[in-house]
């Protein structure tokens, strides 16, 4: 079973300041899709960015973008200018024919 | 509004007491699933359903029961709840073959 690993429980950055959140994954697949979902303390789950497996291109949403690595089965988060609405549990998830698969989620502070 | 709904938001019950979340979905989604977030374990499928009457179990299926009567509503029942489903809930849905999904908004039961 495809399986998905944020090895950071918690990161914190200063404001204005970038921070790069990581995950990994594992799969035998070669058509799937990455997300990273954002969760404030309203428990809402927020779509930030999400790549196609096949483009080599890294995906970015304004402040947001991935760093995918498809050979290493990495895919990671860098927040550029980190602002406090920023702060929130964020999940890396993997999705492929309906099926998606969660890491344990990195929670991110932001100080002022 | 395409949204996802849930009912109730919060739910505080007794060990053993039926109970019941709804989970509706205007979007003309074929797959609706449930799944269970706890701390340090991300969110895990309970059920999902690919479309009217068929359904099939996820990972942490015990304890818990759905049906798809009909295409926009998919409730988890729970018929004797225990103090290990204790958790946040979240109802999601997609078209079959896509692979962002949408969430509901949670909800967050209480089994005493």
């Amino acid at each position: 079973a495809q399986t998905v690993t944020q090895s950071q429980p918690e990161m914190s950055v200063q404001e204005a300041e970038t921070v790069t959140l990581s995950c990994t994954y594992d799969t035998s697949e070669s058509d799937y899709y990455l997300f990273w979902y954002k969760q404030p303390p309203s428990r809402q789950m927020i779509l930030v960015i999400r790549q196609e497996a096949y483009k080599q291109q890294n995906a970015t949403e304004n402040r947001f973008s991935v760093n995918f690595q498809k050979a290493a089965k990495s895919f990671s988060l860098k927040i550029s200018d980190s602002q406090l609405g920023d702060a929130a549990m964020y999940f890396c998830a993997y999705g492929d024919n309906n099926d998606m698969r969660f890491g344990a989620g990195t929670r991110l502070t932001v100080k002022p | 509004e395409a949204q996802v709904t849930q009912n109730p938001r919060y739910l505080i019950t007794v060990t053993g007491k039926k109970l019941t979340v709804t989970c509706s979905q205007n979007m003309n989604h074929e797959y609706m699933s449930w799944y269970r977030q706890d701390p340090g374990l991300g969110l895990r499928q309970i059920y999902y359903s690919m479309n009217v009457e068929v359904t099939d179990k996820g990972d942490v299926p015990e304890g818990y029961k759905v049906s798809r009567k009909e295409k926009r509503n998919f409730p988890l029942i729970l018929e004797s709840p225990s103090p290990n489903q204790t958790s946040l809930y979240f109802c999601a849905s997609s078209f079959v073959g896509a692979y962002e999904q949408y969430f509901g908004p949670g909800t967050r039961l209480t089994v005493t």
